[in-house]
């Protein structure tokens, strides 16, 4: 059973600290996704990649997050210096080809206090 | 105007009936539409996609386009409380610069 996995699962952390994400695409996906969802924005796409490279990162805050494919089979997302609105869900999710359609991982649960 | 628009509802039908949930989308550029079921506490699972016009029927799912209007339209029958969820209306944009655009989700309860 093919599955986008996340860890870690939850994460809890003080402002300031560093927080790195980590999410294995779907073995042949070749588009990955992360997003964030809270309550008040819903789901907001904050970069993409294709075959490793990014393509969009717009939705990012670029000060301090960063993404990275190191490999086709893991995706990174580290926030420094993490803070309490960084507080959310980030999902990421794979998809094969253009991408279209996409599969999610079970997300990861961040609380900056 | 957001770029998806959806009614938060919630939404709430009996046991049996047909559900429908709506979305519109601002950006005639679209090319792509997605419904995706998402459980209070889980990740969004895509249960429909439709790219073109018309009705798209998979089990007891039916998205319906209609790029005219700009509305994309998710049909469940014989609701079933496991159809409880929130879905969420997801729309691709291909420009040559990729953009994937959520709406805010409708919750949808089903009353056994």
């Amino acid at each position: 059973d093919a599955r986008v996995t996340q860890t870690p699962r939850h994460k809890v952390t003080e402002m300031g600290q560093e927080v790195t994400m980590r999410c294995q695409p779907i073995l042949g996906h070749n588009t990955v996704f992360w997003y964030r969802q809270t309550m008040m924005q819903g789901l907001e796409l904050l970069a993409y990649f294709r075959n490793r490279a990014p393509l969009d990162d717009s939705g990012m805050p670029k000060d301090r997050f960063s993404a990275e494919m190191p490999d086709a089979t893991l995706a990174t997302l580290k926030i420094q210096p993490s803070e309490p609105r960084d507080s959310a869900v980030y999902f990421c999710a794979s998809g094969f080809g253009q991408g279209y359609e996409q599969y999610f991982g079970p997300g990861t649960r961040l609380t900056v206090t | 105007q957001k770029e998806v628009e959806q009614n938060s509802g919630p939404l709430s039908v009996p046991e049996g009936a047909i559900a429908s949930l709506n979305c519109t989308y601002s950006d005639r550029v679209s090319q792509s539409f997605f419904w995706y079921r998402q459980y209070s506490g889980k990740s969004p699972e895509l249960i429909m996609s439709i790219y073109s016009n018309g009705d798209k029927e998979d089990g007891r799912f039916t998205a319906q386009l209609n790029k005219a209007s700009q509305y994309v339209s998710l049909l469940i029958r014989d609701s079933q409380p496991s159809d409880s969820a929130t879905y969420l209306c997801a729309v691709n944009i291909d420009t040559g610069g990729f953009k994937t655009i959520f709406g805010a989700g409708t919750r949808l309860f089903v009353k056994a």
